[in-house]
């Protein structure tokens, strides 16, 4: 069975310092791994995802998530957070049938 | 491109009042198409998934239903709504794959906020 495991509930950052979101991942085959947005009263926007290429993946807003198969983690990392990041993150897995298996979520809090 | 509508964006209703939220999804043919209820402070909970016209499962057992009477169509209702109904609700499309898992991400609409009094 598949699952995700966030590992913090809440992060809080100031403006311009890095950003780290944690993300653990159990699959008993290689996995597809998502990263996704969500904004106040929004849709879910897609981040970034992994399927078995590349195991440093870019993003959208300067994102990347670097899967770690012996970690068995897919952190979500930024250099320079921006007050427009403040939002909930969730880190995904694909799972056996047509459907997601979503984490719990990170609220990402941005200080000036 | 795709494009995913959902409608309407806020609903306030009654308890005992029927609910239907409409869910449209432009440029793609034969996606599969998602319905999810996020509670306050919750995640996600999927509701119901089709894979093709008239295709409906059911994920948990509740007083909503869903219907697909055309191929980018998903409708979402209940005869009776309960206060328990309240929530987030999230449409979302992915595209067909021939992989199984599925490497194809979901792609979300901006939802629909219901509030049940």
């Amino acid at each position: 069975a598949q699952s995700v495991t966030q590992l913090d509930s809440h992060v809080s950052v100031s403006e311009g310092t890095p950003v780290l979101l944690r993300c653990n991942y159990s699959s008993s085959y290689s996995p597809s791994l998502f990263w996704y947005v969500q904004h106040p009263n929004k849709g879910l926007q897609l981040l970034l995802k992994y399927t078995s290429a590349a195991t440093l993946v870019k993003g959208i807003n300067g994102f990347e998530a670097e899967f770690k198969k012996s970690e068995t983690s897919f952190h979500l990392t930024k250099p320079s957070a921006h007050m427009s990041d403040a939002a909930e993150y969730f880190c995904v897995v694909s799972g056996a049938t047509n459907k997601l298996i979503f984490g719990t979520g990170t609220l990402l809090a941005v200080q000036p | 491109s795709q494009t995913i509508h959902q409608w309407p964006a806020t609903l306030v209703q009654p308890v005992g009042s029927p609910l239907s939220l409409e869910c449209t999804v432009e440029g793609t043919s034969n996606p599969n198409l998602y319905w999810y209820r996020q509670a306050a402070g919750r995640g996600l909970q999927l509701l119901f998934y089709s894979v093709g016209i008239g295709q409906i499962s059911s994920e948990v057992p509740q007083n909503l239903s869903a219907s697909r009477p055309q191929d980018r169509q998903f409708i979402l209702s209940s005869k009776k709504l309960l206060l328990s109904d309240s929530g987030f609700y999230l449409c979302a499309w992915r595209g067909r794959t021939e992989t199984t898992p599925s490497n194809q991400p979901q792609h979300f609409g901006d939802g629909t906020r219901l509030s049940i009094l």
